[in-house]
C-alpha cells in the first residue's frame, strides 16, 4: 500500500469530451506528478506540482492540465480527448525537501485506465 | 534517442532460479538516479531499488540488487530466488539532475519495460 489513491478506477469517453482524474496523495506530499502509460509502453511524464504550481511539463499540449489542491489532493484535465488519449493515467507523490533529493521515493497510485472511443 | 533502453521485451525465469533484467540508459547530467519500478497487473507501480549515479556501491534491497556499471550505463536489476509473485512487468527509469523552481525535478523517464514470468 503506497497511500495514494487514484479515481476512478476505469472510465470511458467519446472524442471530444473533456475528462477529470483524480489523485490522493499521502498527507505531506508537496509534489505530485502525472503519467500517462499506452498499452505495451512505459509511463511519460505529464507534469509535475510543488505547492499547487505546474513546476515541470513534459511534452504534452495545452489541452492537459491540473490543480493541486492543499489537501493532498490533485486533479489531472484532459480536454478534447483524442483517441490516442487512452491509456493508464498515474499519478506520484513524494514529499520533496529543497532542491530535490535524488533518493526521495515516489509512491505511485493504482491508476485510472481511460478509453477514448 | 531513447534515454532508457530495455532490450527484453520478455523473459522467463525457474522459481528458485535468480533472473537479469537488463537497462541501459543515456544521459550527459553528471547527477542522475536509476529506479526500477515493478508493476503488476493491477497497475500500481511498485518501488524496488535505487541507485545513485555517485554510488560507490552497487544498491541492494533483500532479493533484489542492481548491478551498475557507470562506464557502460548500465543498470540490470538481478532477482535471486524468483517466485511466483515476481511475475509482472519491470520497468527501469531515471531522474536527471536539472531542477524546477522551488523543487527538486521528479520527472521519471522511463523505459519500455520487460515482462517476467516466473514458471513453476
Amino acid at each position: 500500500e503506497t497511500g495514494v489513491t487514484q479515481s476512478p478506477t476505469h472510465l470511458i469517453k467519446t472524442r471530444g469530451q473533456q475528462v477529470t482524474l483524480r489523485c490522493s496523495s499521502q498527507s505531506g506530499h508537496n509534489t505530485v506528478s502525472w503519467y500517462q502509460q499506452a498499452l505495451g509502453q512505459g509511463p511519460q511524464f505529464i507534469f509535475q506540482y510543488y505547492r499547487e504550481e505546474e513546476n515541470g511539463r513534459g511534452n504534452f499540449p495545452p489541452r492537459f492540465s491540473g490543480l493541486q489542491f492543499p489537501n493532498y489532493s490533485s486533479e489531472l484535465n484532459v480536454n478534447a480527448l483524442e483517441l490516442d488519449d487512452s491509456a493508464l493515467y498515474l499519478c506520484a507523490s513524494t514529499k520533496s525537501s529543497s532542491g530535490g533529493v535524488f533518493q526521495e521515493t515516489q509512491y505511485f497510485g493504482p491508476g485510472t485506465r481511460l478509453l477514448v472511443l | 534517442a531513447q534515454k532508457i533502453t530495455q532490450t527484453q521485451p520478455g523473459m522467463f525465469v525457474q522459481e528458485k532460479e535468480a533472473v537479469t533484467l537488463d537497462c541501459t540508459y543515456d544521459t550527459s547530467d553528471p547527477s542522475y538516479g536509476l529506479f526500477w519500478y515493478k508493476q503488476p497487473s493491477s497497475g500500481e507501480m511498485i518501488f524496488l531499488i535505487y541507485q545513485g549515479s555517485y554510488d560507490q556501491q552497487n544498491a541492494t534491497e533483500g532479493r533484489y540488487s542492481l548491478n551498475f556499471q557507470k562506464a557502460r550505463k548500465s543498470a540490470n536489476l538481478v532477482i535471486s530466488a524468483s517466485q511466483l509473485g515476481d511475475s509482472a512487468m519491470y520497468f527501469c527509469a531515471m531522474r536527471e539532475g536539472f531542477e524546477y523552481s522551488g523543487a527538486g525535478s521528479y520527472q521519471l523517464t522511463f523505459g519500455k519495460g520487460t515482462k517476467l514470468s516466473v514458471i513453476p
